[in-house]
């Protein structure tokens, strides 16, 4: 089954205590994308990757790392969480780089910092 | 920067009725549009999108949307509202020339009464 696949489904952890979010797609594809959903604020870009080994920033980068060493992963990671990264994070892929192409999400992963 | 205006973050229909939901960008260059659905404790999914072509875009699930070029505006309908409609929708844009960034609405969350 083609998908996206993210672990953990919902963590909760303390301030500063690093943590990686991992995503894993099986369609080939070659862009991914990392978003966090706030209330009011709907999703807002983190990083997202073109390629293998090309990494940018989004929307609200601050805080968070990713690397795309294969194709088919793409962690974020965050070396010291603070309270405000609670939040709800999907990854997402779309079989190539372009405006039109429609993304695939993942089913999300819970956030909680206390 | 392009922006996306999603018109109430909460509407209530009942069983049968129609549900609209209103969705206006801002974009200096004709966009790509997405209408994506969201059920609880799971990812988005893709409804309809616009990319070129017809104006008038159907969709899984009887979902239907018209992108109106002189008005901005890329409304979601459906003509009978079923239960199983009952999530959150998300309305995103993404530039023509762009490389994939989509840019969501605040989320419009539908709620189905018998």
């Amino acid at each position: 089954e083609a998908q996206v696949t993210q672990n953990p489904r919902y963590l909760i952890t303390v301030t500063g205590k690093k943590l990686t979010v991992t995503c894993s797609q099986n369609m080939n594809h070659e862009y991914m994308s990392w978003y966090r959903q706030d209330p009011g604020l709907g999703l807002r870009q983190i990083y997202y990757s073109m390629n293998v080994e090309v990494t940018d920033k989004g929307d609200v980068p601050e805080g968070y790392k990713v690397s795309r060493k294969e194709k088919r992963n793409f962690p974020l990671i965050l070396e010291s969480p603070s309270p405000n990264q609670t939040s709800l994070y999907f990854c997402a892929s779309s079989l190539a780089v372009g405006g039109n192409q429609p993304q695939h999400f993942g089913d999300g992963t819970r956030l909680s910092i206390l | 920067a392009q922006s996306v205006t999603q018109l109430g973050s909460h509407v209530s229909v009942s069983e049968g009725a129609l549900v609209l939901l209103r969705c206006n960008y801002s974009s200096s260059v004709p966009p790509y549009l997405f209408w994506y659905v969201q059920y609880p404790n799971q990812g988005l999914q893709l409804l309809l999108k616009y990319t070129t072509g017809a104006t008038l875009v159907k969709g899984i699930n009887g979902f239907e949307a018209e992108f109106k070029k002189s008005e901005t505006s890329f409304h979601l309908t459906k003509p009978s509202a079923h239960m199983s409609d009952a999530a959150e929708y998300f309305c995103a844009v993404s530039e023509s020339d762009s490389w994939g960034k989509l840019q969501f609405g605040a989320g419009t969350q539908v709620v189905v009464t018998p």
